[in-house]
């Protein structure tokens, strides 16, 4: 068990280009979280993945988000058309989830993003 | 709705004394409380979680929280701060069952002095 991995760990890129990061989760996790953290504040929920299946994406934060996993195992989350207000620390955070259990978040280190 | 209240955005302490970070939640059905500590440009570590059991739960490095339910409160404590608990720490709080999206306090900067 490695933990959870990001790549990149930083990314700068001019405004409007498009940036895709990685997230590799813990191997034996079936839920996959992503979230943005901006300075200052508590990380904000984007979006999650339940194996492959997308369950809730009503809170990416505009249609130039979107997010994948295709085979359940990692996954990207893709910004089109960056804005400088899209420059902030974006967290994956992986878990095992059994019902009726409190599951644990595991977070990986991050990729920080900068939007020039 | 569930929200998460982190009350202090920077708290300072000499090493060797009590920390006490407060976190007042609301949430419409029995919460799930944590509690995760942030080391400058890492992802967040689980310090503690509480999930309906015993009110008083112990965390790792010494951490621990009361649940509070008469006063919506989950205040973390440590009776004695080390330089290397100087870091973000952020509460949060989710509600059980199969959509779990946890809702994350600002977070509180913990300042520990020689």
């Amino acid at each position: 068990d490695t933990g959870v991995s990001q790549n990149p760990r930083h990314k700068i890129t001019k405004r409007g280009q498009n940036v895709t990061f990685r997230c590799d989760p813990i191997s034996e996790h079936n839920r996959l979280y992503w979230y943005r953290q901006t300075l200052g504040q508590g990380p904000e929920f984007l979006t999650y993945f339940q194996n492959e299946a997308q369950l809730e994406k009503s809170r990416l934060l505009s249609d130039r988000f979107s997010a994948e996993r295709p085979k359940g195992s990692f996954s990207t989350l893709e910004i089109q058309r960056t804005e400088q207000g899209d420059s902030a620390m974006y967290l994956c955070a992986s878990s095992l989830y059994a019902s009726g259990g409190a599951e644990t978040q595991y977070f990986g280190p991050g990729t920080r993003l900068l939007v020039l | 709705a569930q929200s998460v209240t982190q009350l202090g955005s920077h708290v300072s302490v000499s090493e060797g004394a009590l920390v006490l970070l407060r976190c007042n939640y609301s949430s419409s059905v029995p919460p799930y409380l944590f509690w995760y500590v942030q080391y400058p440009n890492q992802g967040l570590q689980l310090l503690l979680k509480y999930t309906s059991a015993a009110t008083l739960v112990k965390g790792i490095n010494g951490f621990e929280a009361e649940f509070k339910k008469s006063e919506t409160s989950f205040h973390l404590t440590k009776p004695s701060a080390h330089m290397s608990d100087a870091a973000e720490y952020f509460c949060a709080v989710s509600r059980p069952g199969g959509s779990y999206i946890p809702t994350f306090g600002r977070g509180t900067s913990l300042i520990v002095h020689p």
